[in-house]
């Protein structure tokens, strides 16, 4: 059975900062691995998705990577700034039709 | 584009009634999942739909029962409602895609079901 697991589940850094958020996976057999952003009481925005072949995808300030094999994924955050405080998420795609989610990371930036 | 919408987006109901969420999927996606979001956690798969067929289930009980349209929208009825239903119901589309699994999938903005 897949689980997936976030680390820290919460982070508070001052402004300009650098970060990391963790995301671990328990079966490798994955389609595809996808980071949310997710502001309170609202939905999730899509960030990053990774296919099972990729090693990593890149937008803007943010970077993530892919460890299959031990079943790691990790988002970095660069010069974070007050606007990227929000629960962050990631998900692994099983199969054609089910998406694990992890418990979320909740990010605070300090002005 | 609209993107996914839901309706309605917030919702107050009382133990064992029923209650209809409704999502229009984003233009273009003919699958539909719902998602259970309790407070905290992140979302629970509950099911998926597909050329108006449940294509996949997670682990919820038969309480829990949806249906698609032939546009593609979807509708999530929850019957007995329980104290612990309460949570963002979202609902996300995608495209089916022959040999693509890996499609993004789209969130709508949830609907707040609280149970009293």
């Amino acid at each position: 059975k897949q689980e997936v697991t976030q680390i820290p589940a919460a982070l508070s850094v001052p402004e300009g900062e650098n970060l990391v958020l963790n995301c671990s996976f328990t079966d490798s057999a994955i389609y595809n691995l996808q980071w949310f952003r997710q502001d309170p009481g609202k939905g999730l925005t899509s960030l990053l998705l990774i296919q099972s072949s990729q090693r990593e995808q890149t937008s803007g300030r943010l970077n993530a990577s892919l460890d299959k094999s031990s079943g790691r994924s990790t988002l970095y955050i660069a010069a974070s700034q007050p606007g990227d405080s929000a629960t962050y998420l990631c998900a692994v795609k099983t199969s054609y039709d089910k998406v694990i989610f992890g418990p979320g990371t909740s990010l605070s930036v300090i002005p | 584009d609209a993107g996914v919408t839901q309706s309605p987006t917030h919702l107050i109901k009382t133990r064992g009634q029923q209650v209809t969420l409704r999502c229009s999927p984003k233009s273009g996606h003919d699958t539909v999942s719902w998602y259970q979001q309790a407070l905290g956690q992140g979302p629970q798969f509950i099911f998926q739909y597909y050329e108006e067929e449940e294509r996949q289930r997670g682990n919820f009980p038969d309480r829990f029962s949806g249906h698609q349209f032939p546009n593609y929208s979807s509708e999530l009825n929850v019957n007995a409602l329980l104290l612990g239903d309460s949570a963002l119901y979202l609902c996300a589309s995608s495209l089916a895609t022959s040999g693509g699994p890996g499609e993004t999938q789209y969130f709508g903005p949830g609907t707040r079901l609280l149970v009293l």
